[in-house]
């Protein structure tokens, strides 16, 4: 069975960091084309960054130079580690493997910034 | 950057009904289109993906056609448990920053 499971996210103060995690079952994550995408209160699907199985990394320019996506191939874990956080950047972030589609998605994580 | 619009941004239809909504690329993806649906608190489920093919689990009544810059998913007969958010999204191109749609909301009538 196939599963994606977040954690890390909650509350930050404008101008701080935070990390989140998706651990991954099922699949091997450094073998497959991997991803965040986040979604703000009400607001529709955005996407943030991936990582490539070859670990080539892309960012949305809005992210780019303050998040980090990364993995552990031996924890077979996602991590986005991010930072310089802004009201902008509230919202649910979701990690998925990305195929024909995304196919697979963790339970999203609520990451508030506020102070 | 490919530019998704999908629309209505709401639709509102009757249960038993049949459903059709839109998406628009920016620019050609061929076939490389998904479709998802997603319900309050919840993920999103792919429902299509190459444009056409149904996800593992969906039912039959989830249609998606089109190619290029124009897409439809159909839903032929709603269902109660079919009223949510969809969202299209294109994979065509490289580097893999795939965007979506910004969403139509399918609510009852």
């Amino acid at each position: 069975e196939v599963r994606l499971v977040q954690s890390g996210g909650g509350l930050v103060q404008p101008g701080g960091s935070l990390s989140l995690s998706c651990a991954v079952s099922g699949f091997t994550v450094s073998s497959n084309l991997m991803t965040w995408v986040r979604q703000a209160p009400g607001k529709g699907l955005e996407w943030v960054s991936v990582i490539h199985g070859g670990g080539t990394t892309y960012y949305a320019d809005f992210v780019q130079g303050r998040f980090i996506i990364s993995r552990d191939n031996s924890k077979n874990t996602l991590y986005l580690q991010m930072n310089s956080l802004g009201a902008e950047d509230m919202a649910v972030y979701y990690c998925a493997r990305a195929g024909a589609g995304y196919d697979y998605w963790g339970q999203g994580t609520l990451v508030t910034v506020s102070s | 950057e490919i530019v998704m619009t999908q629309s209505p941004a709401t639709l509102s239809v009757s249960p038993g009904d049949r459903a059709t909504l839109s998406c628009r690329a920016s620019q050609s993806v061929s076939s490389n289109l998904a479709w998802y649906q997603q319900k309050p608190g919840q993920a999103p489920r792919l429902l299509i993906y190459g444009a056409s093919t149904r996800a593992t689990g969906i039912p039959a009544r989830f249609s998606g056609s089109g190619s290029g810059t124009e897409f439809t998913l159909t839903i032929s007969s709603l269902q109660s448990e079919d009223f949510a958010v969809y969202y299209c999204q294109q994979y065509n191109n490289w580097p893999p920053m795939y965007t979506f749609g910004q969403g139509t909301k399918l609510e009852i009538k």
